[in-house]
């Protein structure tokens, strides 16, 4: 499968703890974004980054969110110490070039804050 | 004005109909336009890219880009029950430095049988 994968698919925390979510961009791509879609409303943008280097973080709260893209290895955003609010869709997708290039989305993975 | 708009919705049509789909942007500098098709439950899923004033046909989707009116739109021709789904809106805007994809909040389009 050569498309954007993330794991995991559905990720179950409680108030307080770490939540790390994965992104394989897709075969021959080194741009990573990370987008949060909270029910009923739009995909907002977080974080972009190409290996090693964040691009733009614009669209990233400045506490307890980090992401990062490793010369070897999957892209990750990490939320540490979640809260509810914290419960959303967490998308991210790839793009061969640098922005403004086409855009292809994972599957996502659906955080649960308890 | 909010940076990319579309109607919410929903948008209801008869299957074989032409359904209309639009959107307008706030940043007249802006470039690259795409539309997504996004299912219930799951990931956006690409259907066109548009960069240039005009028409784009791919099958029975057309996007049409007016620049100056700053406006996109998509027309599902023949439309069908599976097309069912929420259309997004996205745009690199220019006041993003062109780095980051704006979205709409999405139509909302349903086709009945």
């Amino acid at each position: 499968n050569a498309g954007v994968m993330q794991n995991p698919r559905h990720l179950v925390r409680r108030r307080g703890q770490e939540a790390r979510l994965r992104c394989s961009p897709m075969k021959g791509h080194s741009h990573v974004y990370w987008y949060r879609q909270l029910p009923e409303e739009g995909l907002k943008f977080m974080v972009y980054l190409q290996k090693e280097n964040i691009i733009d973080e614009s669209g990233m709260p400045k506490e307890r969110f980090s992401a990062e893209f490793p010369k070897e290895g999957p892209s990750i955003l990490r939320i540490q110490q979640v809260v509810r609010g914290d419960s959303a869709a967490y998308f991210c997708a790839s793009s061969y070039s640098r922005a403004p290039d086409t855009q292809y989305f994972g599957p996502g993975t659906r955080l649960t804050v308890l | 004005q909010k940076e990319v708009e579309q109607n919410s919705g929903p948008l209801s049509v008869p299957e074989g109909a032409i359904a209309s789909l639009n959107c307008t942007y706030s940043d007249r500098g802006s470039q690259s336009f795409f539309w997504y098709r996004q299912y219930s439950g799951k990931s956006p899923e690409l259907i066109m890219s548009i960069y240039s004033n005009g028409d784009k046909e791919d099958g029975r989707f057309t996007a049409q880009l007016n620049k100056a009116s700053q406006y996109v739109s998509l027309l599902i021709r023949d439309s069908q029950p599976s097309d069912s789904a929420t259309y997004l809106c996205a745009v690199y805007l220019m006041n993003s430095g062109y780095s980051t994809l704006t979205f709409g909040k999405g139509t909302m389009l349903l086709v009945s049988p």
